[in-house]
């Protein structure tokens, strides 16, 4: 059974900075395209980062750029995403979701259960 | 970079067949997918690339695409479909960016 499962939100000044993780188990997580998705409290979903497979192709959230850093560690299964000079707008359940498709179809098969990031003084 | 538009809210009566639509340039370079978000849950992904169901999604489900819009159909609207419905789809925009839709609350009354 494919699980990914979050940790490392929590409450944050801002400015801070948080370490989000995911680790992922049912599949081979080295294959798999990953990317992080965050959702604002009573809002819609935002695509905020991706990361290919080997990890040597990313792409970020104009939103967030310069800001947070998506790595993985293939040998752990894991995934991460660093959030410095956090703001109050950074405020959201952050989920990380696994990748499919290519050519003209692109989806997310499974998501996390998420882990909420507040950013507040 | 691309934006996707959907309607914010729908409803359908019991048993009927309900449309909900997403509109964006994007769509007219990939397919549209469609996730059911429950309150307090994690997305579920429910059509995905011309019109396929992951295992489990109920056949109830269907999905369509012309030209820039694309479109989730649930024929036979059920009570447990009350939920948000998100499209998204790649970024036509050549910055490999991902895209989503602002959201389309369904009422199943």
């Amino acid at each position: 059974e494919v699980q990914l499962v979050e940790s490392g939100g929590g409450l944050v000044q801002p400015g801070g900075s948080l370490r989000l993780s995911c680790a992922a188990s049912g599949f081979t997580f080295s294959s798999y395209e990953m990317n992080w998705v965050r959702q604002a409290p009573g809002k819609g979903l935002e695509w905020v980062s991706y990361i290919s497979s080997s990890g040597s192709t990313i792409y970020y959230a104009d939103s967030v750029k310069g800001r947070f850093t998506i790595s993985r560690d293939n040998a752990k299964n894991s995934l991460y995403l660093q959030m410095n000079s956090l703001r109050a707008e950074d405020t959201a359940v952050y989920y990380c979701a696994r990748d499919l498709g290519s050519g003209t179809q692109y989806y997310f098969d499974y998501w996390g259960q998420g882990t909420l990031v507040t950013v507040s003084s | 970079s691309s934006e996707l538009t959907q309607d914010p809210a729908v409803s359908v009566a019991l048993g009927q067949t309900v449309r909900i639509t997403c509109q964006g340039d994007s769509l007219r370079s990939y397919y549209a997918s469609w996730y059911q978000q429950k309150p307090g849950q994690a997305p579920v992904l429910v059509i995905y690339g011309k019109n396929n169901r992951p295992s489990g999604i109920p056949d109830r489900f269907s999905g369509s695409s012309s030209g820039n819009t694309a479109s989730l159909t649930i024929t036979g609207a059920q009570a447990e479909d009350e939920a948000d419905y998100y499209c998204n789809s790649r970024d036509s925009s050549g910055n490999h960016h991902v895209v989503f839709g602002g959201g389309t609350k369904l009422t199943v009354l």
